[in-house]
């Protein structure tokens, strides 16, 4: 595709429940990362992936918190046993190596009730 | 390792000039800018990389002092459509995580 692609756009789940964010990033870029943003507030860095060298997880939360990525292609954010402070939106970007900028996808919006 | 960004909040009337601060306590290899509307992803608007280049995007310019881990963002003549929030986001390092700022949220009015 033409830009970065998440699904769902929109997750509601209960409390306890485990959820899977999805994240098709552009073609041939080799670096990924996942942010948070609680309404209101800014991008908390999550992790990062560059190519098939290992993520960098520094800004996982918590142990229930857990990406994968698959070569240079989609990633998925999973989130288990979820709580309502995790509600927000989570918001995938890729790059290419040679050029820095990230383009962001148009997020997921995570409700946890 | 967020950057801090000032100020929080501004409103300007049309056609009035802004500058937005962003500050790391790190050094730094690059800083890029980044507008996000309301509902919307943020979209890239420039990055400097370090040697102190300034860099311009129709009226919106940038600076970036390595000196002293700073970069400033320059808005002149505002339009409505400049209205949003405005990131700035820093590498420490080449290729390696990617932090953003505190955000400024930036109100055009008529």
């Amino acid at each position: 595709g033409a830009g970065v692609s998440q699904s769902p756009s929109n997750k509601v789940t209960e409390k306890g429940k485990d959820v899977e964010l999805r994240c098709d990033p552009i073609s041939g870029h080799t670096a990924l990362y996942w942010y948070r943003q609680r309404l209101g507030q800014g991008l908390e860095f999550l992790i990062y992936f560059q190519g098939n060298s290992a993520p960098d997880k520094s800004g996982l939360p918590s142990d229930r918190f857990s990406a994968e990525r698959t070569g240079e292609s989609v990633s998925t954010l999973t989130i288990q046993r979820t709580q309502q402070e995790d509600s927000a939106v989570y918001l995938c970007a890729s790059s290419s190596r040679d050029r820095r900028e990230k383009f962001f996808g148009p997020g997921t919006r995570l409700t946890v009730l | 390792q967020q950057p801090v960004q000032s100020p929080q909040a501004v409103i300007l009337r049309e056609g009035e000039d802004a500058v937005i601060n962003c500050s790391s306590s790190k050094a730094l290899y690059s800083v890029h800018w980044y507008r996000q509307k309301h509902g919307e992803a943020p979209v890239f608007l420039m990055i400097l990389l370090k040697g102190g280049e300034q860099k311009g995007h129709e009226k919106i310019s940038a600076s970036f002092n390595e000196k002293k881990q700073q970069s400033s963002l320059y808005l002149t003549a505002s339009q409505l459509s400049y209205s949003g929030t405005y990131f700035c986001g820093t590498e420490i390092v080449a290729g390696n995580q990617f932090y953003f700022g505190t955000g400024t949220s930036l109100t055009v009015i008529p």
